[in-house]
């Protein structure tokens, strides 16, 4: 079975600093690497995935992550984050069978 | 592009009561699924479908009832509301079991 550990669940950061949620994943298979964001009262939208092939991924509004296979790690990066981007970050795994398992979350709180 | 769309926002419940969340999708999507997130927590996947006439359990289907009739409209179906049915529940739709998720606004639910 797929499971998803997020290693922080708030991650405190000064606005234009640069960030990192870290996500560790288990899995028997080959796997599906997913990022979300929630803003509050809103449903979750896409960031970046990794599906196959170059193992840095980029995404929207500057963040990027790296999938590290022999680590099991997805960890998500910005090198200059900005007040808007305070929210919850969901990292996710699939297996392509259509089920997602999500972690519990970081909340990443950015202050001025 | 209306995306998913899910209703109602928001609804309170008695102990005993039943109701149904529903949710469409215009984009043609194969997969659906509904999920749960309770506070300070990820998301539980409830039911999931991959396609009309099929659906399947997920993680925490106890309490719940789908069905998958066409493929734009996934309800889910809530028998004997219990206060531990408190939550907010999100609708989401993929185009195959490997991609992204497209999540609805969610329903926050409370049982009283």
């Amino acid at each position: 079975a797929q499971s998803v550990t997020q290693l922080d669940s708030q991650v405190p950061v000064f606005e234009e600093a640069p960030v990192e949620l870290r996500c560790n994943y288990s899995s028997s298979v080959s796997v599906y690497l997913f990022w979300y964001v929630q803003y509050p009262n809103q449903g979750l939208q896409l960031l970046l995935k990794y599906l196959s092939g170059s193992t840095l991924v980029k995404g929207i509004n500057g963040f990027e992550a790296e999938f590290n296979k022999s680590q099991t790690s997805f960890h998500l990066r910005k090198p200059s984050v900005h007040i808007s981007d305070t929210a919850e970050y969901f990292c996710a795994v699939s297996e392509g069978a259509g089920k997602s398992t999500f972690g519990d979350g970081t909340t990443l709180t950015v202050k001025p | 592009n209306a995306g998913v769309t899910q209703t109602p926002k928001f609804r309170i419940l008695k102990i005993g009561q039943s109701m149904t969340l529903q949710c469409t999708q215009d984009m043609n999507h194969n997969y659906m699924y509904w999920y749960r997130q309770d506070p300070g927590m990820g998301l539980k996947l409830i039911y999931y479908s991959v396609g009309a006439g099929i659906t399947d359990k997920g993680e925490v289907p106890n309490g719940y009832n789908v069905s998958r009739s066409t493929t734009e409209d996934f309800p889910l179906r809530l028998e004997l509301a219990a206060p531990s049915q408190t939550s907010v529940y999100f609708c989401a739709s993929s185009y195959s079991g490997a991609g992204e998720l497209f999540f609805g606004e969610g329903s926050r639910l409370t049982v009283l």
